[in-house]
């Protein structure tokens, strides 16, 4: 089993573009998610997807959009990228177990806008 | 809100010492609570996992404890080696039925083991 699989691992980008980050796991979990890390400020939750056809807004969405293409795939859009968005993004996918939540994280996407 | 706290920011230790990492939540209704490794510029690497009806897990010489009435837990890590060298985060899924698992993560301590 691959776990939680990410591309691209790297990405430069210049104001204004748009990108779209991947996000597979092979776990058949319900709920996967989007976190971003910076630097005095920890891990924060961007985007969530309980289940299949649900999305729902995290801690941090603005500027972001996200599909929960299946059961296995959620991408995170970015439309018009600002050097705010500067960060490693991570997704990560859990399975409630009846008692608890236990979450597995991908390698994280490094971007860069400059 | 959920807020997690780590104590030590930081923590420089000699290799062979047994030390302690603290983690505290506010809101003691949690579904469990986990703890992760992360190496510089890599993902989380899973620890421990504490349900909230136990009070400690154990892998190698990890130790983790969770005292949810007091919003506590602690990371023991036995005999520490410079491999052990990584950010230690502690992150927590508040209970309910609009949980769905989302972590709270405290900001981490940065453990250095020196030869």
């Amino acid at each position: 089993n691959a776990g939680v699989t990410q591309t691209p691992k790297f990405q430069v980008l210049k104001t204004g573009q748009s990108m779209t980050l991947q996000c597979a796991q092979d776990m058949n979990h319900n709920s996967m998610y989007w976190y971003r890390q910076d630097p005095g400020m920890g891990l924060r939750l961007i985007y969530y997807s309980a289940s299949e056809g649900t999305t729902d807004k995290g801690e941090v969405p603005n500027g972001y959009n996200v599909s929960r293409l299946n059961k296995r795939e959620f991408s995170l859009r970015l439309e018009s990228a600002a050097p705010s968005q500067t960060s490693v993004y991570f997704c990560a996918s859990s399975e409630y177990t009846g008692s608890s939540y236990e979450q597995y994280f991908g390698p994280g996407t490094r971007l860069t806008v400059t | 809100k959920q807020e997690v706290t780590q104590i030590p920011a930081a923590l420089s230790v000699p290799e062979g010492e047994n030390l302690v990492l603290n983690c505290s939540f506010t809101d003691s209704a949690i579904y469990n609570l986990q703890w992760f490794r992360q190496d510089p510029g890599k993902g989380l690497t899973s620890l421990l996992l504490i349900q909230s009806s136990q009070r400690e897990q154990t892998s190698g010489r990890l130790n983790a404890s969770l005292d949810k009435s007091s919003g506590r837990s602690t990371l023991y890590i036995a005999a520490s080696q410079p491999g052990d060298s990584a950010t230690y985060l502690c992150a927590v899924p508040n209970a309910g039925g609009t949980s769905y698992g989302k972590l709270t993560f405290g900001q981490g301590t940065i453990l250095t083991v020196h030869p």
